[in-house]
C-alpha cells in the first residue's frame, strides 16, 4: 500500500493569514500516462468530505481560488492564501495511483 | 444537482451481516464508477471498495476482502455494499462516493453517510 503522511496534523490559523499543508507519499504518484493522482478533500465539522483539488493542482467546481495545490512525485502541498472562518475542518490528501489511501488528516482551526 | 443518499446502517452483533444502499440522483448513474469509503469514530477516511460503471471491475481494501461485496443496479440508480462476518473494527460511518468515469482518481460527490455499529 502507498502510505500518505501529512503535516502538520493540527494547524491553528488567524483569519486572513495564509496556511499550508504538506503531504508525502511513500512512492511516486506519477503514472506512466503522465498524470499524478493526488487529490485533496475537506471535511467540515459534521459534514461529509468534499473534493477540493484533483490531479495535484486542479480546483474542483465551486472551490475558491484561495485554494491551490502543487507538487510532484512524492511531495505535495495545499495552500490557502487567506484563511476564512468557513475553512475550518479536517483536510485529507489521497493518492489514487493504486488502491486509494488517505493521509491522516490535518485539522485546521481558527485562532 | 448530484445527490447520494445512503441507508441500511444500524447496530449488528459481531459475525452478523448488513446491507448498505446508496440511492443516486441528478446524474447519469450508469456512466460513473462508485466507491464506498468509511470513517471509524474519531478516525480518518479509509477507502473500502470500488465498482466501475458496468460492474466489470471491482476492488476491495484488504481489510474487507472476502467479507464485503459491492454491487450496483444501474436501472435503479443504486449502489450496494453487502457486509458479512462483521467485526468490531468495521464500526464506522460508511459513505458512498462518486468516482470518475471509470477510475477512482478522485471522488467528486459524497453522500451524508450511514452509521454501522458492530457490538455485542
Amino acid at each position: 500500500d502507498i502510505v500518505m503522511t501529512q503535516s502538520p496534523l493540527y494547524l491553528p490559523v488567524t483569519p486572513g493569514e495564509p496556511a499550508s499543508i504538506s503531504c508525502r507519499s511513500s512512492q511516486s504518484l506519477l503514472h506512466s500516462n503522465g498524470y499524478t493522482y493526488l487529490a485533496w478533500y475537506l471535511q467540515k465539522p459534521g459534514q461529509s468530505p468534499q473534493l477540493l483539488i484533483y490531479l495535484v493542482s486542479n480546483r474542483a467546481s465551486g472551490v475558491p481560488d484561495r485554494f491551490s495545490g502543487s507538487g510532484s512525485g512524492t511531495y505535495f502541498t495545499l495552500k490557502i492564501t487567506r484563511v476564512e472562518a468557513d475553512d475550518v475542518g479536517v483536510y485529507y490528501c489521497k493518492q489514487a495511483l493504486q488502491a486509494p489511501t488517505f493521509g491522516q488528516g490535518t485539522k485546521l482551526e481558527i485562532k | 444537482e448530484v445527490q447520494l443518499v445512503e441507508s441500511g446502517g444500524g447496530l449488528v452483533h459481531p459475525g452478523g451481516s448488513l446491507r448498505l444502499s446508496c440511492a443516486a440522483s441528478g446524474f447519469r448513474f450508469s456512466d460513473y464508477s462508485m466507491n464506498w469509503v468509511r470513517q471509524a469514530p474519531g478516525e480518518g477516511l479509509a477507502w473500502v471498495s470500488y465498482i466501475d460503471s458496468s460492474s466489470g471491475a471491482i476492488y476491495y481494501a484488504d481489510s474487507v476482502k472476502g467479507r464485503f461485496t459491492i454491487s450496483r443496479e444501474n436501472a435503479k440508480n443504486s449502489l450496494f455494499l453487502q457486509m458479512n462476518s462483521l467485526r468490531d473494527e468495521d464500526t464506522a460511518v460508511y459513505y458512498c462516493a462518486r468516482g470518475t468515469v471509470n477510475s477512482w482518481h478522485y471522488f467528486d460527490s459524497w453522500g451524508q453517510g450511514t452509521r454501522v455499529t458492530v457490538s455485542s
